[in-house]
């Protein structure tokens, strides 16, 4: 079974400080991505990668950075939380060579709540 | 970017009841996916649709990939307690091989026993 973990169920921060948010895969993915999800606005794309040191931005990556160093791992950092941020923050992953280049299932993780006050 | 847009936001329904909700888009997709999340977790693949009309089930679930290519919609038969939660309509429009998926703003669904 796939799976993937994040380091944090649920996190409170302050404004300013910077957070980090880890995220791990054991099924050797390509493709990794972050979403933060809010009630009414569906899951909405902060970044992804498709490879080791290889990073995109998605819809909205204002305020966040990300790394990938290592295939299997995909940091999420907020260089300066504001309450804005208050959110349900998803990883997931995928690969793309299984099904002939048609796009495969993403395996979520658990979830990250974070809460900046 | 690209949106879907997913009917119904919410429903609320008898234990029993068929519930029915359906994603549509603007753009022609090659692929489908159907997720469930449940309180407090991340979601969970349902069903995963790759050709166009193609009609599969899982169990009490059944969904179709739109012939248009640019709609899908997902039904569940006999509904029980356990179905609550969110479900997410995904589709991706040919992203190469970065795998990036559109979701849709999802559908909350309530069971009363």
């Amino acid at each position: 079974d796939v799976k993937v973990t994040q380091s944090s169920r649920y996190l409170v921060k302050r404004t300013g400080e910077k957070v980090f948010l880890e995220c791990v895969q054991d099924m050797d993915h390509e493709n990794m991505f972050w979403y933060r999800q809010d009630p009414g606005l569906g899951l909405r794309l902060i970044y992804f990668s498709y490879d080791v040191k290889m990073k995109e931005k998605g819809d909205i990556p204002e305020g966040y950075s990300v790394s990938r160093e290592k295939k299997e791992r995909f940091s999420l950092i907020l260089e300066s939380a504001s309450t804005n941020q208050t959110s349900m923050y998803l990883c997931a992953s995928s690969t793309y060579y299984t099904r002939g280049g048609l796009t495969d299932t993403q395996y979520f993780g658990p979830g990250t709540r974070l809460t900046v006050l | 970017g690209q949106q879907l847009n997913q009917s119904p936001q919410s429903m609320f329904i008898q234990e029993g009841e068929d519930v029915s909700m359906n994603c549509t888009s603007s753009s022609i997709f090659n692929t489908w996916l159907w997720y469930k999340q449940d309180p407090g977790e991340g979601p969970v693949l349902l069903i995963a649709l790759y050709k166009a009309g193609e009609l599969t089930s899982n169990g009490r679930l059944t969904a179709q990939f739109g012939i248009t290519r640019k709609d899908s919609f997902l039904n569940i038969s006999a509904s029980i307690p356990s179905d609550v939660g969110i479900y997410f309509c995904a589709g991706d429009y040919g992203s190469g091989n970065t795998g990036k998926l559109i979701f849709g703003q999802g559908t909350t669904l309530q069971v009363k026993p």
